[in-house]
């Protein structure tokens, strides 16, 4: 079965600044997807950004990037110059090829001070 | 646009009642997944929907039904309402496609509290 770590239920950053989101994955599927979505206060899902197993080059998407280190079953995203607007929960999820579903991590809380 | 909506948004109902949650996407999507969120335990799998007539439990689908007629609509029935199914319900859909990216887009929630 899959499973997804998110290990900081909680973080703070300071506008301007990069926060890194730690994500952990198992997995015995060698084809598989990653996703992170953000949740902000107003309760909807919005899908950030995507990275393939077998993608070479670390995704980015805006202000958005994920560190995919394959060999250590991780795909970190990283927000650059956080905005008071990015405060919200974030979830780590993740699909077999051989399937449709996603497994869903905790999610991390993150907020963003002035 | 292509949209997924769910009503009600908002539910209060009693221990033992059943309960009907309205899911509808207009992506003409295949695939269908119902998620229950709770605070510690990110979103969790209730049930899916690859097709018309095809349907799968999730992790979590003890309590839970569903059924899918057509294309657009997945309806969640709670069969007799516990508290320990107030909680946010989630559906999404996605495409049915072969390759690892397939994003799911998630209707707005429901809020559900069984008293």
């Amino acid at each position: 079965a899959q499973k997804i770590t998110q290990t900081q239920p909680g973080m703070f950053v300071q506008e301007k600044e990069a926060v890194t989101l730690d994500c952990t994955y198992d997995t015995s599927d060698p084809s598989y997807g990653l996703f992170w979505y953000k949740q902000p206060s107003s309760g909807e899902m919005i899908f950030l950004i995507y990275q393939g197993s077998y993608d070479q080059q670390n995704a980015t998407e805006g202000r958005y990037s994920l560190n995919f280190q394959k060999a250590r079953k991780s795909a970190n995203l990283v927000i650059s110059a956080s905005q008071l607007g990015d405060s919200a929960m974030y979830f780590c999820a993740m699909r077999d090829v051989s399937d449709y579903k996603l497994s869903f991590g905790a999610g991390t809380t993150v907020t963003v001070r002035a | 646009d292509a949209e997924i909506t769910q009503s009600p948004r908002h539910k209060i109902t009693e221990t033992g009642r059943q309960v009907t949650l309205a899911c509808h996407q207009t992506w003409n999507h295949n695939n269908m997944f119902w998620y229950r969120q709770d605070l510690g335990h990110g979103l969790r799998l209730i049930h899916y929907s690859y097709g018309v007539h095809d349907t799968n439990k999730g992790e979590v689908s003890d309590g839970y039904s569903v059924s899918r007629s057509n294309t657009e609509d997945l309806p969640l029935t709670l069969e007799s309402a516990a508290s320990s199914q107030t909680s946010v319900y989630f559906c999404a859909s996605s495409e049915a496609r072969g390759s690892s990216y397939n994003e799911q887009f998630f209707g707005p929630g429901t809020r559900l509290t069984v008293l």
